[in-house]
Protein backbone atom coordinates (compact mmCIF):
# COMPACT_ATOMS: atom_id res chain seq x y z
CA UNK A 1 0.00 0.00 0.00
CA UNK A 2 1.28 3.57 -0.65
CA UNK A 3 2.31 5.57 1.82
CA UNK A 4 5.04 6.59 4.84
CA UNK A 5 6.76 4.26 6.69
CA UNK A 6 8.62 4.15 10.17
CA UNK A 7 10.42 2.00 11.83
CA UNK A 8 10.23 1.15 14.88
CA UNK A 9 7.40 1.60 16.16
CA UNK A 10 8.90 1.42 19.25
CA UNK A 11 12.47 1.38 20.69
CA UNK A 12 13.29 2.06 24.27
CA UNK A 13 17.41 4.00 24.66
CA UNK A 14 19.53 4.59 27.00
CA UNK A 15 20.71 8.49 27.84
CA UNK A 16 23.40 8.97 25.58
CA UNK A 17 23.09 6.60 23.20
CA UNK A 18 22.69 7.53 19.28
CA UNK A 19 20.06 6.38 16.99
CA UNK A 20 18.29 6.77 13.17
CA UNK A 21 14.71 6.25 13.12
CA UNK A 22 13.91 5.19 9.31
CA UNK A 23 11.11 7.26 7.37
CA UNK A 24 10.42 6.11 3.64
CA UNK A 25 7.32 7.24 1.27
CA UNK A 26 6.43 5.67 -2.13
CA UNK A 27 4.47 8.63 -3.59
CA UNK A 28 7.29 10.36 -4.83
CA UNK A 29 6.80 13.28 -2.76
CA UNK A 30 8.93 16.11 -2.88
CA UNK A 31 8.80 17.28 0.78
CA UNK A 32 9.15 15.05 3.76
CA UNK A 33 9.12 16.58 7.07
CA UNK A 34 9.65 14.69 10.89
CA UNK A 35 7.42 15.97 13.78
CA UNK A 36 7.38 14.87 17.44
CA UNK A 37 4.30 14.56 19.71
CA UNK A 38 5.22 14.83 23.45
CA UNK A 39 1.84 13.59 25.42
CA UNK A 40 -0.99 15.78 24.83
CA UNK A 41 0.07 17.82 22.63
CA UNK A 42 0.50 19.02 19.18
CA UNK A 43 3.21 18.06 16.45
CA UNK A 44 6.03 20.53 16.58
CA UNK A 45 8.11 20.32 13.41
CA UNK A 46 11.82 18.89 13.97
CA UNK A 47 13.19 19.32 10.30
CA UNK A 48 12.09 19.29 7.29
CA UNK A 49 13.16 18.33 3.00
CA UNK A 50 12.00 19.84 -0.06
CA UNK A 51 14.01 17.35 -2.37
CA UNK A 52 16.74 15.67 -2.16
CA UNK A 53 19.81 16.94 -1.03
CA UNK A 54 18.13 20.16 0.60
CA UNK A 55 17.08 20.13 4.64
CA UNK A 56 16.31 22.79 6.74
CA UNK A 57 15.74 23.47 10.25
CA UNK A 58 11.85 23.68 11.78
CA UNK A 59 10.70 24.65 15.52
CA UNK A 60 12.92 22.10 17.61
CA UNK A 61 16.32 20.95 15.69
CA UNK A 62 18.54 20.56 18.31
CA UNK A 63 19.60 16.87 19.20
CA UNK A 64 18.58 15.70 15.54
CA UNK A 65 20.26 15.53 12.48
CA UNK A 66 18.77 14.50 8.97
CA UNK A 67 19.65 13.94 5.62
CA UNK A 68 18.05 13.47 2.20
CA UNK A 69 20.20 11.32 -0.16
CA UNK A 70 16.94 10.35 -2.25
CA UNK A 71 13.58 11.17 -2.72
CA UNK A 72 12.28 7.94 -0.72
CA UNK A 73 14.22 8.49 2.34
CA UNK A 74 14.36 10.76 5.15
CA UNK A 75 16.06 9.36 8.34
CA UNK A 76 15.77 11.26 11.78
CA UNK A 77 19.33 10.96 13.62
CA UNK A 78 19.27 11.47 17.10
CA UNK A 79 23.03 12.02 18.05
CA UNK A 80 23.57 11.53 21.98
CA UNK A 81 19.58 10.81 23.28
CA UNK A 82 18.38 12.46 26.31
CA UNK A 83 15.19 11.85 28.60
CA UNK A 84 13.59 15.14 27.34
CA UNK A 85 13.63 13.37 24.09
CA UNK A 86 10.97 10.91 25.18
CA UNK A 87 8.11 11.41 22.68
CA UNK A 88 6.48 10.29 19.64
CA UNK A 89 7.58 10.84 16.23
CA UNK A 90 5.90 11.10 13.24
CA UNK A 91 7.17 11.73 9.63
CA UNK A 92 5.66 12.74 7.09
CA UNK A 93 5.15 13.73 3.06
CA UNK A 94 3.37 15.93 0.88
CA UNK A 95 3.25 16.39 -3.16
CA UNK A 96 5.10 19.97 -2.39
CA UNK A 97 6.31 21.86 0.29
CA UNK A 98 3.28 23.77 0.15
CA UNK A 99 1.08 21.07 1.67
CA UNK A 100 -2.41 22.57 0.22
CA UNK A 101 -3.17 19.08 -0.69
CA UNK A 102 -2.19 17.51 2.77
CA UNK A 103 0.29 15.80 4.30
CA UNK A 104 0.21 12.12 4.89
CA UNK A 105 1.54 11.03 8.04
CA UNK A 106 3.19 7.50 9.04
CA UNK A 107 2.36 5.61 11.99
CA UNK A 108 4.75 6.74 14.33
CA UNK A 109 7.98 5.82 16.30
CA UNK A 110 7.36 5.93 20.18
CA UNK A 111 10.67 6.43 22.05
CA UNK A 112 11.11 6.24 25.73
CA UNK A 113 14.90 7.61 26.73
CA UNK A 114 15.99 6.22 30.26
CA UNK B 1 1.69 32.13 8.36
CA UNK B 2 -1.71 32.80 10.51
CA UNK B 3 -1.37 31.49 14.27
CA UNK B 4 -4.29 29.20 14.60
CA UNK B 5 -6.57 29.24 17.51
CA UNK B 6 -9.33 25.94 18.49
CA UNK B 7 -10.89 25.09 21.58
CA UNK B 8 -9.11 22.77 23.41
CA UNK B 9 -12.04 20.40 24.07
CA UNK B 10 -15.69 19.51 22.82
CA UNK B 11 -18.10 17.05 23.96
CA UNK B 12 -20.94 15.46 21.54
CA UNK B 13 -23.00 12.90 21.64
CA UNK B 14 -23.80 9.97 19.36
CA UNK B 15 -25.86 11.45 15.83
CA UNK B 16 -25.49 15.60 16.80
CA UNK B 17 -23.87 17.21 14.20
CA UNK B 18 -20.37 19.19 15.41
CA UNK B 19 -18.97 22.22 14.80
CA UNK B 20 -15.31 23.04 15.45
CA UNK B 21 -14.16 26.40 15.07
CA UNK B 22 -10.75 27.55 14.21
CA UNK B 23 -9.31 31.44 14.43
CA UNK B 24 -6.89 32.11 11.88
CA UNK B 25 -7.15 36.23 12.08
CA UNK B 26 -3.59 37.19 10.36
CA UNK B 27 -4.40 34.33 7.32
CA UNK B 28 -3.05 35.51 4.37
CA UNK B 29 -4.92 36.11 0.85
CA UNK B 30 -2.81 32.83 -0.79
CA UNK B 31 -3.66 31.09 2.27
CA UNK B 32 -5.48 28.08 2.77
CA UNK B 33 -6.91 25.88 5.44
CA UNK B 34 -6.99 22.28 6.18
CA UNK B 35 -7.88 20.27 8.49
CA UNK B 36 -6.28 17.06 10.19
CA UNK B 37 -7.98 14.29 12.28
CA UNK B 38 -5.88 11.93 14.51
CA UNK B 39 -6.63 8.94 16.71
CA UNK B 40 -4.89 7.87 19.54
CA UNK B 41 -1.89 5.52 18.47
CA UNK B 42 -1.73 7.07 15.28
CA UNK B 43 -0.80 9.62 13.02
CA UNK B 44 -2.83 12.63 11.78
CA UNK B 45 -4.68 11.73 8.73
CA UNK B 46 -5.75 15.02 6.17
CA UNK B 47 -9.54 15.55 5.98
CA UNK B 48 -10.40 18.72 4.27
CA UNK B 49 -9.02 21.60 2.35
CA UNK B 50 -10.58 25.01 1.25
CA UNK B 51 -10.23 28.19 0.27
CA UNK B 52 -13.23 30.37 0.74
CA UNK B 53 -16.89 29.84 1.00
CA UNK B 54 -17.90 25.95 1.44
CA UNK B 55 -16.56 22.48 0.88
CA UNK B 56 -17.43 19.18 1.52
CA UNK B 57 -16.45 15.49 1.19
CA UNK B 58 -17.51 12.13 2.14
CA UNK B 59 -15.96 13.03 5.87
CA UNK B 60 -16.50 16.40 7.05
CA UNK B 61 -17.33 20.01 5.29
CA UNK B 62 -15.55 23.19 6.09
CA UNK B 63 -17.33 26.62 5.85
CA UNK B 64 -15.30 29.73 5.40
CA UNK B 65 -16.54 33.23 5.35
CA UNK B 66 -16.18 36.05 3.33
CA UNK B 67 -13.44 37.49 5.60
CA UNK B 68 -11.58 34.10 5.97
CA UNK B 69 -10.60 34.85 9.49
CA UNK B 70 -12.09 31.69 11.30
CA UNK B 71 -13.43 28.28 9.21
CA UNK B 72 -15.84 25.81 10.83
CA UNK B 73 -15.38 21.87 10.57
CA UNK B 74 -18.48 20.51 10.38
CA UNK B 75 -18.82 16.54 11.27
CA UNK B 76 -22.63 15.35 10.36
CA UNK B 77 -24.01 12.56 12.94
CA UNK B 78 -21.15 11.63 14.64
CA UNK B 79 -20.39 8.61 16.07
CA UNK B 80 -18.00 6.99 18.79
CA UNK B 81 -15.31 6.64 16.31
CA UNK B 82 -14.92 10.39 15.46
CA UNK B 83 -13.10 10.71 19.21
CA UNK B 84 -10.12 11.85 17.75
CA UNK B 85 -7.87 15.38 18.12
CA UNK B 86 -9.03 17.66 15.23
CA UNK B 87 -6.10 20.13 14.26
CA UNK B 88 -6.66 23.31 11.83
CA UNK B 89 -3.78 23.99 9.70
CA UNK B 90 -2.93 27.28 7.73
CA UNK B 91 -0.53 26.43 4.40
CA UNK B 92 0.72 28.40 1.38
CA UNK B 93 0.53 27.51 -1.86
CA UNK B 94 4.73 28.84 -1.91
CA UNK B 95 7.21 26.50 -1.53
CA UNK B 96 9.33 29.23 -0.24
CA UNK B 97 7.11 28.86 3.11
CA UNK B 98 7.67 24.94 3.20
CA UNK B 99 7.92 24.34 6.50
CA UNK B 100 6.42 27.52 8.23
CA UNK B 101 2.98 26.11 8.79
CA UNK B 102 2.86 24.91 12.79
CA UNK B 103 -0.15 22.69 14.24
CA UNK B 104 -1.65 23.92 17.54
CA UNK B 105 -2.70 21.92 20.05
CA UNK B 106 -5.66 20.54 18.62
CA UNK B 107 -9.41 20.21 19.66
CA UNK B 108 -10.35 16.97 21.11
CA UNK B 109 -13.52 16.09 20.81
CA UNK B 110 -15.39 13.63 22.93
CA UNK B 111 -18.09 11.59 21.31
CA UNK B 112 -20.79 9.85 24.43
CA UNK B 113 -23.28 6.91 23.67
Amino acid sequence: NAGVTQTPKFQVLKTGQSMTLQCAQDMNHEYMSWYRQDPGMGLRLIHYSVGAGITDQGEVPNGYNVSRSTTEDFPLRLLSAAPSQTSVYFCASSRSGTAIYGYTFGSGTRLTVV
Amino acid sequence: LAKTTQPISMDSYEGQEVNITCSHNNIATNDYITWYQQFPSQGPRFIIQGYKTKVTNEVASLFIPADRKSSTLSLPRVSLSDTAVYYCLVVTPSNTNAGKSTFGDGTTLTVKP
